[in-house]
């Protein structure tokens, strides 16, 4: 079965400095991968998506990259705020045609100011 | 807000009871998944309905149904409660559910204390 892997469970970064998140996965090639935020107690909230034929996707602050030969996902944050501390998500398609998601365990960034 | 509502907030109940969950999804989703999300497990998808068919199915035990009704909204039955069934339950809605480009959009989120 598909496996996701996100590199960290938590990281600190100084405010103003780039975080960035990583997301493999093993046994799998997925169409499209999404990323969401979580706060604490609340639903995730889409952020970003990246089919299989995109490098690369950007979003004001946010970029996300996609490395199909590596089965890797990238997701950087520039010029990190306080605000952005949540945890962060990456999400596989699951191939079968709907539409459900599998989701990594997520990364739990905090920005220090 | 995403616009997906579910109720109840919170809901303590003790092993071996039966509950209900409800979701509204936002207008005009025609698509309703359900994920549980405990500690050491991470979201995991549990159920999916399109226009009130079950669409997909994942890791949702026997002891759990689900159904959409005509009015999309949709609800999640869970019975024969253990401990570890202890978790935040989310149900989120997309516009269709056939294309996995399709965004997702999570609700609150239901949780669930077993005791």
């Amino acid at each position: 079965s598909q496996k996701i892997e996100q590199n960290s469970e938590a990281l600190n970064i100084q405010e103003g400095k780039t975080a960035t998140l990583t997301c493999n996965y093993t046994n799998y090639s997925p169409a499209y991968l999404q990323w969401y935020r979580q706060d604490p107690g609340r639903g995730p909230v889409f952020l970003l998506l990246i089919r299989e034929n995109e490098k690369e996707k950007r979003k004001e602050r946010l970029k996300v990259t996609f490395d199909t030969t590596l089965k890797q996902s990238l997701f950087h944050i520039t010029a990190s705020q306080p605000a952005d501390s949540a945890t962060y998500l990456c999400a596989l398609d699951s191939q079968t045609g709907a539409n459900n998601l599998f989701f990594g365990t997520g990364t739990r960034l905090t920005v220090i100011p | 807000d995403s616009g997906v509502t579910q109720t109840p907030k919170h809901l303590i109940t003790a092993t071996g009871q039966r509950v209900t969950l409800r979701c509204s999804p936002r207008s005009g989703d025609l698509s309703v998944y359900w994920y549980q999300q405990s500690l050491d497990q991470g979201l995991q998808f549990l159920i999916q309905y399109y226009n009130g068919e079950e669409r997909a199915k994942g890791n949702i035990l026997e002891r759990f149904s689900a159904q959409q009704f005509p009015d999309l909204h949709s609800e999640l039955n869970l019975s024969s409660l253990e401990l570890g069934d202890s978790a935040l339950y989310f149900c989120a809605s997309s516009p269709q559910g056939s294309l996995g480009s399709d965004t997702q959009y999570f609700g609150p989120g239901t949780r669930l204390t077993v005791l």
